[in-house]
């Protein structure tokens, strides 16, 4: 049973591109949260999907968007890198429904700016 | 923003001894997650607590929660090299959006 993948491991970009980041959900999960983690904080949620569409969203400016596919797995994108952008980017898996599910967090992508 | 602090910052302790996290958080809540972070890597989930439960074991972990203080504590009993780590509380204050505290780093030196 294979858990939260996510790809790239690591992304050195320059400011100003654009980066895409790919996060597969824990089999049998429905529900793909992403999250911002800069050195030596805790993350900071981005927003949520949930049946293709965004369901919740943290302070995060329009630059980050998303999707989810039919097979429940998301994308992350940001454009107009700025060096601020330069984190780990978790994506968090789980099963909606209204009681309390443990999220299970994929390794990260390591997204560097400069 | 983050709605936890964690407190300490930083904790160093001999293999054996326990270690006592805490958590303080401002909005009321459903549940609270501890997770485990080893060198900047993906969060591993340890234990959730439901906001009508007050203590809670899962093998070496001890989590109490306290709604009225709004806070939790963890406890980790006879430490190991291998708990070596950042540990993070998490609040779920509805739709699995978790709100993550800044976190403490564990040393547990051998």
């Amino acid at each position: 049973d294979a858990g939260v993948t996510q790809s790239p491991t690591h992304l050195i970009k320059t400011r100003g591109q654009q980066v895409t980041l790919r996060c597969s959900p824990k089999s049998g999960h429905d529900t793909v949260s992403w999250y911002q983690q800069a050195l030596g904080q805790g993350p900071q949620f981005i927003f949520q999907y949930y049946e293709e569409e965004e369901r919740q969203r943290g302070n995060f400016p329009d630059r980050f968007s998303g999707h989810q596919f039919p097979n429940y797995s998301s994308e992350l994108n940001v454009n107009a890198l700025l060096l601020g952008d330069s984190a780990l980017y978790l994506c968090a898996s789980s099963l909606a429904g209204l009681a309390a599910y443990e999220q299970y967090f994929g390794p990260g992508t390591r997204l560097t700016v400069t | 923003s983050q709605q936890g602090e964690e407190d300490p910052q930083a904790l160093s302790i001999q293999e054996g001894e326990n270690a006592t996290m805490n958590c303080s958080y401002k909005t009321s809540i459903n549940n609270l997650q501890w997770y485990r972070q080893n060198s900047g890597r993906g969060l591993v989930h340890l234990i959730l607590i439901r906001s009508n439960e007050r203590e809670k074991h899962s093998g070496r972990l001890r989590v109490t929660l306290d709604t009225s203080k709004k806070s939790s504590s963890l406890l980790i009993t006879a430490s190991r090299a291998a708990d070596t780590a950042s540990y993070f509380c998490a609040t779920d204050s509805g739709g699995n959006k978790l709100v993550f505290g800044a976190g403490t780093i564990l040393r547990v030196k051998s």
